[in-house]
C-alpha cells in the first residue's frame, strides 16, 4: 500500500507570495491533518480535514487555509508569505472515524523556504 | 492550553543500554499518548501509543503511563545505534479529534557504538 505523498518536496518563495501544498493520503484514509515544524516552535497542528470538512483548527492566522477533495486529497494554502512561514509542512493521514485512537501516518513533508 | 513537555536532552547512552525518555502533560483529561521517532531530515513515524495506566510493550520498546502523575515515558531496551533519533511525545485534546496532536519539543537520543 502506498504511503502518504506530498508535493512538492521543496519550494522557495518570496515574501508576499502565496503557496499551495498538496497531500495524498493512504488509500482508504479519510482524515488528513496538517502540521508545521520549525526549529523554534517544533511541531504544531494546523488543521484537520475529514470528508471534505475542516474538523479542527490550530492557532494559526487566517493566511493559512486548506481544503479536502472528495477523493480525500488535501491542499493547504498560505497567502501573503512571511519569512517566519519557512518551515517543514507535514501532512498526516489516518482512517479518521470516531474519536478513538487513530494512528497517523506522516508524509515526507514539503520544505518551504521564504526569502 | 494543553502543554506537553519533554526533557530536551540530548541524551546519550551506550549500545545495549536502556534509554529512558520522559514526558509530562498538563491536561488531566488527556486520554491517549503517542511516541514518534524522527530521524534527521525525515518525517515522524509512530512507535507506540498508550491510553491505559501501566505499561505497554512492543519489542524493545515499552511505554509507561501514569495518569495520576501526568507522566508518560518510553523505554528502549538493548539500544542500537539505529535508534539514534529525536523522540517526540504527543497527546490529543481530552475531547474532540484524536488527530489534533500537541507535540513536545522532542528528546534527541544518541546511541554510542
Amino acid at each position: 500500500k502506498a504511503g502518504v505523498t506530498q508535493t512538492p518536496r521543496y519550494l522557495i518563495k518570496t515574501r508576499g507570495q502565496q503557496v499551495t501544498l498538496s497531500c495524498s493520503p493512504i488509500s482508504g484514509h479519510r482524515s488528513v491533518s496538517w502540521y508545521q515544524q520549525t526549529p523554534g516552535q517544533g511541531l504544531q497542528f494546523l488543521f484537520e480535514y475529514f470528508s471534505e470538512t475542516q474538523r479542527n483548527k490550530g492557532n494559526f492566522p487566517g493566511r493559512f487555509s486548506g481544503r479536502q477533495f472528495s477523493n480525500s486529497r488535501s491542499e493547504m494554502n498560505v497567502s501573503t508569505l512571511e519569512l517566519g512561514d519557512s518551515a517543514l509542512y507535514l501532512c498526516a493521514s489516518s482512517l479518521g472515524s470516531g474519536i478513538l485512537v487513530n494512528e497517523q501516518f506522516f508524509g515526507p513533508g514539503t520544505r518551504l523556504t521564504v526569502l | 492550553q494543553k502543554e506537553v513537555e519533554q526533557n530536551s536532552g540530548p541524551l546519550s547512552v551506550p549500545e545495549g543500554a536502556i534509554a529512558s525518555l520522559n514526558c509530562t502533560y498538563s491536561d488531566r483529561g488527556s486520554q491517549s499518548f503517542f511516541w514518534y521517532r524522527q530521524y534527521s531530515g525525515k518525517s515522524p513515524e509512530l512507535i507506540m501509543f498508550i491510553y491505559s495506566n501501566g505499561d505497554k510493550e512492543d519489542g524493545r520498546f515499552t511505554a509507561q503511563l501514569n495518569k495520576a502523575s501526568q507522566y508518560v515515558s518510553l523505554l528502549i531496551r538493548d539500544s542500537q545505534p539505529s535508534d539514534s533519533a529525536t523522540y517526540l511525545c504527543a497527546a490529543p485534546p481530552d475531547s474532540g479529534s484524536a488527530r489534533q496532536l500537541t507535540f513536545g519539543s522532542g528528546t534527541q537520543l544518541t546511541v554510542l557504538p
